[in-house]
């Protein structure tokens, strides 16, 4: 088990341009989460799956933002026509769900990090 | 939509017990009460869940109110590495936002 894995760490990109992350979430978990979190801020969910469904997107969210979780396995964030007010860390995070899932916990990944200039 | 409120920062010194409070103000009594942390540079990591009883695991010990409107999460000996934001939330299985929404969190410092 080598956890939550997101890719690129970093990404810097102009304003305008498309960027996409992937995040691969910790095996046999069914549910995967994006949130995005600004300095000093806590982490602000923006959606999240169970296995490929997409169950939830926050009412926030751009419609420049898309996700996607092919196969119920890795995820996709896209941001399309980049802005300065994207640049955050966005994080992912997965888990194991089973009935009401009471005792559901989630297991984030260290994050990418997006600056747009 | 379930939200917390917990003071913005505490300080602790080393090797002593640590109390982070936090107020549940709009519980409803199906959420759980979990608290999660973030160390420098990393992901939130699960700390600790419960319902009405106390808990306790390897990593901390969360005493839950009576009336489950405060909640206080316990280190019992504070290290270096304890420093982080600790968040504490409601979790509502089919509520908004994922189940789970979270603050600003305590910023919690541990001199040595």
């Amino acid at each position: 088990d080598t956890g939550v894995s997101q890719n690129p760490r970093h990404k810097i990109t102009k304003r305008g341009q498309n960027v996409t992350f992937r995040c691969d979430p910790i095996s046999e978990h069914n549910r995967l989460y994006w949130y995005r979190q600004t300095l000093g801020q806590g982490p602000e969910f923006l959606t999240y799956f169970q296995n490929e469904a997409q169950l939830e997107k926050s009412r926030l969210l751009s419609d420049r933002f898309s996700a996607e979780r092919p196969k119920g396995s890795f995820s996709t964030l896209e941001i399309q026509r980049t802005e300065q007010g994207d640049s955050a860390m966005y994080l992912c995070a997965s888990s194991f769900i089973l009935g009401t899932g009471v005792n559901e916990k989630l297991f984030f990944g260290s994050g990418t990090q997006l600056s747009v200039l | 939509d379930a939200k917390t409120t917990q003071p913005n920062s505490m300080e602790s010194n080393e090797e002593e017990p640590v109390h982070l409070p936090c107020n549940h103000s709009t519980i409803s009594g199906t959420d759980y009460i979990h608290w999660y942390r973030q160390l420098p540079s990393q992901g939130p990591e699960y700390v600790i869940h419960g319902l009405t009883s106390n808990v306790n695991n390897r990593m901390a010990s969360l005493a839950i109110a009576e009336d489950r409107k405060s909640s206080t999460l316990i280190l019992h000996r504070a290290t270096l590495r304890d420093a982080a934001v600790y968040y504490c939330m409601d979790y509502r299985y089919g509520g908004s936002q994922g189940n789970l929404i979270f603050g600003k969190g305590t910023k919690l410092s541990v001199k040595p």
